[in-house]
């Protein structure tokens, strides 16, 4: 079956504008999250979705960062006024649920952003 | 979120068995103990995970030691697809969220 998509693949912005990167996760899968990964670096968590409620934002680096899912399955990261810091790999992922049993996270292949 | 220490890298020759270890010495009892590994621009996949007793999927084996304060992957014949980076992340029952070190990078040579 399908996996994680994420788009676009690859996005350079200019410092100072705004960018929306998008993620399908699997049907079905009730959370989502986001990560952010700088080049040489693990993945850092960024937000975490089950279905539309977001339950933890507590990784978002500041109030540029937005994200939502506004009917609990397609979710849109924002970031607004671009800085050359948030250059940056983003990681969707998706699992069946909360809980030790549906836990297994599914990422998709990320979207490289870079920033000029 | 228990912290996990891994070496930053290793090496393999290709058809050898792998042991990649993890410390956590501050691992609770109720903390899972999962692996996940990335290959060269992918998202990382999920490897296995076990709690106390060791586990074997058809990618790995886990074993966890007794006290959990250490566990090790085992890659039971590397091959050149399995080189990658590594990742051993403790979860516990009210955390969702993957808490990444910076993993084991491992190679493997033909």
């Amino acid at each position: 079956g399908a996996g994680v998509s994420q788009s676009p693949r690859y996005k350079v912005a200019k410092r100072g504008q705004d960018v929306a990167l998008r993620c399908d996760p699997i049907s079905g899968h009730v959370s989502l999250f986001w990560y952010q990964q700088a080049l040489g670096q693990g993945p850092e968590f960024l937000t975490y979705f089950q279905n539309e409620a977001q339950l933890d934002k507590s990784g978002l680096p500041s109030d540029r960062f937005f994200a939502e899912r506004p009917e609990g399955s397609v979710s849109t990261l924002k970031i607004q006024r671009t800085q050359q810091e948030d250059s940056a790999v983003y990681l969707c992922a998706s699992s069946l649920g909360p809980g030790p049993v549906k836990e297994t996270q599914y990422f998709g292949p990320g979207t490289r952003l870079l920033v000029l | 979120d228990a912290k996990t220490t891994q070496p930053n890298s290793m090496e393999s020759n290709e058809e050898e068995p792998v042991h990649l270890p993890c410390n956590h010495s501050t691992i609770s009892g109720t903390d899972y103990i999962h692996w996940y590994r990335q290959l060269p621009s992918q998202g990382p996949e999920y490897v296995i995970h076990g709690l106390t007793s060791n586990v074997n999927n058809r990618m790995a084996s886990l074993a966890i030691a007794e006290d959990r304060k250490s566990s090790t992957l085992i890659l039971h014949r590397a091959t050149l697809r399995d080189a990658a980076v590594y990742y051993c992340i403790l979860r516990d029952g009210d955390t969702d969220k993957l808490i990444f070190g910076t993993g084991t990078r491992l190679q493997v040579f033909p």
